[in-house]
């Protein structure tokens, strides 16, 4: 099974700053199988961006995904209100085919 | 644009079995470019995916190891919706379960949430 590991466990910014979120697999991942989700309280999770680095449908421009074989980076450039939420990556992949990190908690500083 | 609406109880006693429905709307339960999935999601375990539906010209089922011999999807055609029957239930397994649509590369398409507590 593949362990996806983030960090840091808490991020705490201001409005206006960037946000870097880190994604790290226990085995290469296939780039075209590494997506992002956000998820707000009491709501499902919302598909932010798929295959490393394509925006979901809807997702502004100021978020932005990166990386290649156990590393991969989840940028949101300039922080507004709304962006403050849980952030999880999710690898697909061997079995189980789907798995889920932990957990980025962004929060106001 | 596609939904996919849940439905089931809430609350569960031990041992007995938890089920849940997904109705999906926009799309098909057998179109064979998609997977109908449930994951669910608690403090202890964070977000667990526990199997998938599909359709490849027949239906395939794939199961998480840790339920396998618990669990049982059923898609239906006629409802175009597809269910999750989790048998023996244990407070272990108190969650939020979700539906989802995996499209692609992603899960691009949630349901609302079921709040599952087991208890007597």
């Amino acid at each position: 099974e593949i362990v996806l590991t983030q960090s840091p466990g808490t991020l705490s910014l201001s409005p206006g700053e960037r946000a870097t979120l880190s994604c790290r697999a226990s085995q290469s991942v296939s780039s075209s199988f590494l997506a992002w989700y956000q998820q707000k309280p009491g709501q499902a999770p919302r598909l932010l961006i798929y295959a490393t680095s394509n925006r979901a449908t809807g997702i502004p421009d100021r978020f932005s995904g990166s990386g290649s074989g156990t590393d991969f980076t989840l940028t949101i450039s300039r922080l507004e209100p709304e962006d403050f939420a849980v952030y999880y990556c999710q690898q697909y992949g061997s079995s189980p085919p789907y798995t889920f990190g932990q957990g980025t908690k962004l929060e106001i500083k | 644009q596609v939904q996919l609406q849940q439905s089931g109880p809430g609350l569960v006693k031990p041992s007995q079995t938890l089920s849940l429905t997904c109705v999906i709307s926009g799309d098909s339960v057998s179109s064979n470019s998609v997977a109908w999935n449930w994951i669910r999601q608690s403090p202890s375990r964070g977000l667990e995916w526990l199997g998938r539906t599909y359709y490849r010209s027949k239906w395939y089922n794939d199961y998480a190891v840790s339920v396998k011999s618990r669990l049982t999807f059923n898609p239906d055609t006629s409802k175009n919706q597809f269910s999750l029957q989790l048998k023996s239930v244990t407070p272990d397994d108190a969650a939020v379960y979700y539906c989802a649509r995996h499209y692609g590369a992603a899960f691009d398409i949630w349901g609302q949430g079921t709040m599952v507590t087991v208890s007597s």
